[in-house]
């Protein structure tokens, strides 16, 4: 198990610039989770997939994000036109398929987006 | 709509001192409710869970009882260490699997 991985770990861009994160979720995680955390808040939900379905998408989510997760298996998070408000930590999360209870979701360390 | 509602920090203690952050929730229906954990320089982890009333999660010496009736979801421990300081989320996921986060409680121990 090498748990949830994302890529890069550090971002910085300039406003106006597009920018591109990767998930990797735990193999045999069906579910993946984007979260948006800035500095002294807890994450905010984004999105999530089931498999390669996005079943759910916060009104956070601005037509200027997109998110895609092809063959159900990692995932891509895109921002386009960035602005400063965009500056956060971008969480991934995976959990398994669901049984009685709702899973525990199992998060990756993050990419830190920092734009100028 | 479903929020989580956690007491401030930061929490300053000392060594072996007693633990208690709040954490109060409102939901319709039934969520499971969760206690995570940010150490510094790391990612979010799973430190205890409940999925229905009266359940106790409990991990690492740390317990929180899931009590209905005062919606409530408190973190206790009884002799905390320098090492469990970090920064303490409580979540819940009502309908969909999606968390919902409080804003987080920093825990600093010193020796």
């Amino acid at each position: 198990d090498t748990g949830v991985s994302q890529d890069p770990r550090h971002k910085i861009t300039k406003r106006g610039q597009n920018v591109t994160f990767r998930c990797d979720p735990i193999s045999e995680h069906n579910r993946l989770y984007w979260y948006r955390q800035t500095l002294g808040q807890g994450p905010e939900f984004l999105t999530y997939f089931q498999n390669e379905a996005q079943l759910e998408k916060s009104r956070l989510l601005s037509d200027r994000f997109s998110a895609e997760r092809p063959k159900g298996s990692f995932s891509t998070l895109e921002i386009q036109r960035t602005e400063q408000g965009d500056s956060a930590m971008y969480l991934c999360a995976s959990s398994p398929p669901p049984k009685l209870a709702r899973e525990t979701q199992y998060f990756g360390p993050g990419t830190r987006l920092l734009v100028l | 709509g479903n929020s989580v509602t956690q007491m401030e920090g930061p929490v300053t203690l000392s060594e072996e001192a007693f633990l208690t952050i709040n954490c109060t929730y409102t939901a319709t229906g039934y969520p499971s409710l969760f206690w995570y954990v940010q150490y510094p320089g790391e990612g979010l982890q799973l430190l205890l869970k409940a999925t229905k009333a009266d359940d106790k999660g409990s991990n690492k010496g740390f317990e929180a009882t899931y009590r209905k009736e005062t919606t409530s979801f408190h973190l206790e421990k009884g002799s905390v260490q320098v090492s469990d300081s970090a920064v303490y989320f409580c979540a819940l996921s009502a309908h969909t699997d999606k968390l919902i986060f409080g804003t987080g409680t920093r825990l600093q121990v010193f020796p």
